[in-house]
């Protein structure tokens, strides 16, 4: 069972490329997140997806996009890279959200970016 | 605005218990969990509490109290793995997940 992975596990890029992390997960769960973390704050989100064909914005989506074309994967996209982005990058997922109640989220390895 | 608060760093010995805390100022409350993070891996759920009280699970407790915002995680028998941070997370009124910036509990022999 492998869960949630992610790819790549690290990445130093160049500002202004354009960069695209994985995340593809095999439970089936309906809801997938992305947050960002960096030292001395807490997870941050940066998109969610209830269910598949739908995504909405967390509390700092720009800079970013997602998309959910079916229920395994959810990739993130940073159009146009810059320094600020430099964090860990990690997806989770649960098998519900919002109106079904509150379901624990299960986390995949990460992505540590670096952007010079 | 919301926030959660927990200590930065605790330090504890093998074999001892170590209580960490967390407050909560959020818009709604859907549940409280705490979830461990070993340095450079994912964090993994360790507990939720959705109602007052505690809740048991082997070497570790969790309480809450929703009228005073408050809650801790209880680590008995601290062993050596378990040094790593600790993360606070309430769900709030739209079951979004707001996250405490962690406590990194430190294990001496």
């Amino acid at each position: 069972i492998a869960g949630i992975t992610q790819a790549p596990t690290s990445q130093i890029l160049a500002a202004g490329r354009r960069m695209t992390l994985r995340c593809t997960q095999d439970m089936r769960h309906n809801a997938m997140y992305w947050y960002r973390q960096d030292l001395g704050l807490g997870l941050r989100l940066i998109h969610y997806s209830n269910t598949a064909g739908t995504t909405g914005k967390g509390e700092v989506p720009d800079g970013y996009s997602v998309s959910r074309a079916n229920t395994d994967d959810f990739p993130l996209t940073l159009a146009s890279a810059v320094p600020s982005q430099t964090s860990v990058y990690f997806c989770a997922s649960s098998e519900s959200a919002g109106e079904k109640g509150t379901d624990t989220q299960y986390f995949g390895p990460g992505t540590r970016l670096t952007v010079l | 605005g919301q926030n959660i608060d927990q200590p930065t760093e605790m330090t504890a010995t093998e074999g001892a218990i170590v209580q960490i805390n967390c407050t909560y100022q959020t818009s709604g409350f859907n549940g409280l969990f705490w979830y461990q993070q070993h340095a450079g891996e994912a964090p993994t759920f360790l507990s939720y509490n959705v109602l007052d009280g505690l809740e048991e699970k082997g070497r570790f407790s969790s309480f809450l109290s929703r009228s005073k915002g408050y809650s801790y995680l209880l680590l008995k028998e601290l062993q050596m793995k378990d040094s790593a941070s600790y993360l606070c997370a309430v769900s709030d009124s739209n079951y979004q997940l707001i996250w405490g910036a962690g406590t990194k509990l430190i294990i001496k022999p």
